[in-house]
């Protein structure tokens, strides 16, 4: 069974850079979409993003100024910048594993990790 | 558009049906998928995919779609499936989009 965990600073400064990675065990990055998504405290699910395990990225476009994700097969892990942050996105962060049916109409996120919150304050 | 919509709240007798419903242009596209919240948890799946459950999931739950409408159903609503469910799908850029949540109360 694969899991998933994220890592990074849970206190980030107004108008920095936050960093998160997700490592993956149990399972192949391949033939796999690595997405990341958030929830603001009290709020629903936002959709940040996702890598193909090739590199193809797709973003939300009321982010795509300010995020770029990585991965990087060969350490099972895959990553999250977001940049000029402010106390909008504070947030807990989730990575998923996102996978597809082969007729394409199909998209699903079937693991997750626990999530990590990261504050955003001075 | 990109957005799916689904009713903030929804109530159930203990044993009873409930049908919690997701609409959006995308969904006469693609599939909707189910997610289950519990509070201070991560997001489960719990449906997607023309009624597809991943283990441990209980066969209570189905799921079904016409035109620009996804639902899930709870067939005999039990106490612990008292949650918050989202709907998800992507829209026509591949990129993927939730709905706003239902939260679920068992009376």
């Amino acid at each position: 069974q694969v899991q998933l965990q994220e890592s990074g600073p849970g206190l980030v400064k107004p108008s920095e850079t936050l960093s998160l990675s997700c490592s993956v065990s149990g399972g192949s990055m391949t033939n796999y979409f690595w997405s990341w998504i958030r929830q603001p405290p009290g709020k629903g699910l936002e959709w940040i993003g996702y890598i193909f395990y090739t590199g193809a990225t797709n973003y939300n476009s009321s982010l795509k100024s300010r995020v770029a994700m990585s991965v990087d097969t060969s350490k099972d892990q895959f990553s999250l910048k977001l940049t000029s942050v402010t106390a909008a996105d504070t947030a807990v962060y989730y990575c998923a594993r996102g996978a597809f049916c082969s007729g394409g109409d199909c998209y699903w996120l079937d693991s997750w990790g626990q999530g990590t919150l990261v504050t955003v304050s001075s | 558009s990109s957005e799916l919509t689904q009713d903030p709240a929804v109530s159930v007798a203990l044993g009873q049906t409930v049908t919690i419903t997701c609409q959006g242009e995308s969904l006469r596209s693609y599939h909707a998928t189910w997610f289950q919240q519990k509070p201070g948890r991560a997001p489960i799946l719990v449906i997607y995919y023309n009624n597809i459950r991943p283990s441990g999931v209980p066969d209570r739950f189905s799921d079904s779609r016409s035109g620009n409408t996804a639902s899930l159903t709870i067939s005999g609503a039990q106490a612990e499936d008292e949650a918050d469910y989202y709907c998800y799908s992507r829209d026509s850029s591949q990129r993927g989009v939730f709905g706003g949540g239902t939260k679920l109360t068992v009376l």
